[in-house]
């Protein structure tokens, strides 16, 4: 059963234009919800979390919109660069369980 | 600067062998997580710990054990090596804080043959 879904294994995007990266889950005892970004040979890095009592964070260029009622979350990137090329998994966590269910990832390739 | 580092970075073995994977943070935090990374899963997790002496399974737990004597490290151990146990392992570790990310270390290439 797989609770946390990126439904598009790839995206790809021209520099400057918005990159939306989605995401559905099933579990509905996820409390907040986290993005990673992943590049060749290195580990995930944390890019931007947020709460389920919110319906949008943003940080910068990256901003995060979750529609509870649709267990959706989406990812927008404005505007798009070439080192945001990376892979991009969206995760979701349950209340002070620490532990976080991964998707299987949507790679991002933005194109100059 | 705190970090979590991750040895080896590869690692080639033979099926039946026993492998051990290192683990060391310098974060100071309770939690400490395996996953492995494998094209069309994603990142699943193996095993995890809260704390000193405290271990529990993760989702694809079958095949591997893990130890916690102190807080720094978390070594993954593969008691019989299999070819479906290839694969990119990476570690990670976080805060008891609600909503925490996870600090991921480099990864481990291992490869069966």
């Amino acid at each position: 059963d797989q609770q946390v879904k990126q439904n598009s294994p790839s995206l790809s995007v021209q520099e400057g234009r918005i990159s939306i990266l989605n995401c559905d889950y099933t579990n509905s005892m996820f409390d907040y919800f986290l993005w990673y970004k992943k590049y060749p040979a290195e580990g995930p890095t944390f890019l931007i979390s947020i709460s389920s009592i919110k319906d949008k964070n943003e940080d910068g260029r990256f901003t995060v919109f979750l529609n509870k009622s649709a267990k959706h979350l989406s990812l927008h990137i404005v505007p798009s660069q070439p080192g945001d090329s990376a892979v991009y998994f969206c995760a979701g966590g349950e209340g002070s369980n620490y532990k976080l269910t991964f998707g299987k990832g949507t790679l991002l390739t933005v194109n100059p | 600067d705190a970090e979590i580092t991750q040895s080896p970075r590869h690692k080639i073995t033979e099926t039946g062998r026993q492998v051990t994977l290192a683990c060391h943070q310098t974060w100071n935090h309770n939690n400490m997580f395996w996953y492995r990374q494998d094209l069309g899963h994603g990142l699943r997790l193996i095993h995890y710990s809260y704390g000193v002496q405290d271990t529990n399974k993760g989702e694809v737990s079958d095949g591997y054990s893990v130890s916690r004597s102190n807080t720094e490290d978390l070594p993954l151990t593969l008691e019989s090596a299999a070819s479906s146990q290839t694969s990119v392992y990476f570690c990670a570790s976080s805060e008891s804080k609600w909503g925490s990310g996870q600090y991921f270390g480099p990864g481990t290439r291992l490869t069966v043959t």
